[in-house]
């Protein structure tokens, strides 16, 4: 599975769009980019992921570049609630044989 | 509610006692995993299933044994307790091990003193 790279942490004021990185570079084509986040002391919660067309849900968006070697999660109006650690994963969709490697990710803190 | 369940939510031991970390899930998922969590890391994997009487080793495998005898278990077992265990563990399953359909559990608090 491909590396990623996220910032260490960020800061988001409350109401506003939380735009967070992670660059993939060597990202393969049958890879697909997923988004997880873990609130304080929580189990990871899933949000998101795509291929490489923009994806929009309840919780998020998710903006891939068109040679995919980055992408942004965004979180349109950030609340207090948001404030958590942000995981970018890359794998592909294989059933059974592959698993959830998590780098470090991305501190976002979202202040009132 | 549907989900999975961890037990204990907090456990304190002795260095060289055993004990086994419990994991259930209600949702009839193939998939189920182990993974631990130190201060300031992400999760690292240890164990996983992909279905019943099948498991295969992660990332961080030593001192930990499991076995999947059905489909909603999957239980942790560590052999003989080392401080260097301490730590923060979860356990997630996962439809047919699809990435986007992990669901994790609250996480079991592990002191080894």
């Amino acid at each position: 599975d491909a590396k990623t790279t996220q910032p260490t942490s960020m800061d988001c004021a409350e109401g506003r769009a939380a735009n967070l990185p992670c660059n993939h570079s060597t990202i393969s084509g049958n890879e697909y980019v997923y988004w997880y986040r873990q609130i304080h002391s929580q189990g990871p919660q899933y949000i998101i992921h795509g291929l490489k067309n923009n994806e929009t849900n309840e919780m998020a968006s998710l903006i891939i570049t068109e040679d995919r070697k980055s992408s942004t999660l965004i979180l349109p109006h950030a609340t207090l609630r948001d404030t958590a650690v942000y995981y970018c994963i890359v794998r592909s969709d294989q059933t059974g044989a592959n698993n959830l490697f998590f780098g470090t990710g991305t501190r976002l803190t979202v202040i009132p | 509610n549907a989900g999975v369940t961890q037990t204990p939510k907090f456990q304190v031991l002795k260095t060289g006692q055993s004990m086994t970390l419990q994991c259930a899930q209600d949702m009839n998922h193939e998939y189920m995993s182990w993974y631990r969590q130190d201060p300031g890391m992400g999760l690292r994997l240890i164990h996983y299933s992909v279905g019943a009487g099948i498991t295969d080793q992660g990332e961080v495998p030593n001192g930990y044994n499991v076995s999947r005898s059905t489909t909603e278990d999957f239980p942790l077992r560590l052999l003989s307790a080392a401080p260097s265990q301490t730590s923060v563990y979860f356990c997630a399953s996962s439809s047919q091990g699809r990435g986007y359909g992990y669901t994790f559990g609250s996480g079991t608090r592990l002191t080894v003193v």
